[in-house]
């Protein structure tokens, strides 16, 4: 399976800016998704990021809050913006399995920590 | 849409003994549940999952049972030891063989504590 390399690990960052997190795969995937888990709380989809057109959102995130870049089939990031104390989750960049699979290889997560 | 349910939240046992964790759903249409499992400052991993097409699935100590009349599926581990404490999910989506895929609703997790 698929080896997803996540920067930062964790950060702790002041209420209003921004924070950008990398995620790097070893392999080249059509898609790459974004989740968020809030402490708690299960593993919400954000956005499936596509190479070489818009990322699609999920009901109740917006592309102004969460941009999300994909400049190759290998990297994406995903931005935080105008960051508030519930932004405070870990962020989990994941990839599919093979052809016609349902298998999810995350990467070890990004931890916000928002003051 | 999918609506999963997970419960216990926390569960503690002792080592040897034998842990499970149920979760409901609620879209019939659903026929895909995988299992994670999250150690501390890792991402979640796969570690056993069932097609609608089974009642059961068994990997060492780990088994998956299904009941697709009651929607409703559970997670065993017997014989636990202190290397299975971690968080687990379960997951529910509609999956198509070599056609679109729904994408993964999770439950909120169980953290799961085996004493030595």
């Amino acid at each position: 399976s698929a080896v997803i390399s996540q920067k930062p690990s964790r950060d702790i960052c002041q209420r209003g800016t921004s924070l950008t997190i990398q995620c790097q795969v070893d392999s080249q995937v059509t898609m790459m998704f974004w989740y968020r888990q809030q402490p708690g709380q299960s593993l919400t989809l954000i956005a499936t990021a596509n190479q070489g057109s818009e990322a699609t959102y999920e009901s109740g995130f917006v592309i102004d809050k969460f941009p999300i870049s994909r400049p190759n089939l290998t990297f994406s990031t995903l931005t935080v913006s105008n960051m508030s104390p519930e932004d405070s989750s870990i962020y989990l960049c994941s990839v599919k399995g093979g052809a016609g699979a349902n298998v999810l290889t995350f990467g070890a997560g990004s931890r916000l920590t928002v003051l | 849409g999918e609506n999963v349910e997970q419960h216990p939240s926390t569960l503690s046992v002792q080592e040897g003994d034998s842990a499970v964790i149920k979760c409901t759903y609620s879209d019939s249409a659903s026929n895909y549940f995988p299992w994670y499992k999250q150690e501390l400052g890792k991402g979640p991993q796969l570690i056993i999952d069932i097609r609608s097409n089974v009642g059961e699935k068994k990997d060492q100590r780990i088994a998956v049972t299904l009941n697709k009349t009651a929607k409703h599926f559970s997670l065993h581990i017997t014989e636990t030891q202190p290397e299975d404490s971690a968080v687990y999910f379960c997951a529910a989506s509609i999956w198509n063989y070599g056609g679109s895929q729904g994408n993964l609703i999770f439950g909120k997790g169980t953290k799961l504590s085996v004493k030595p």
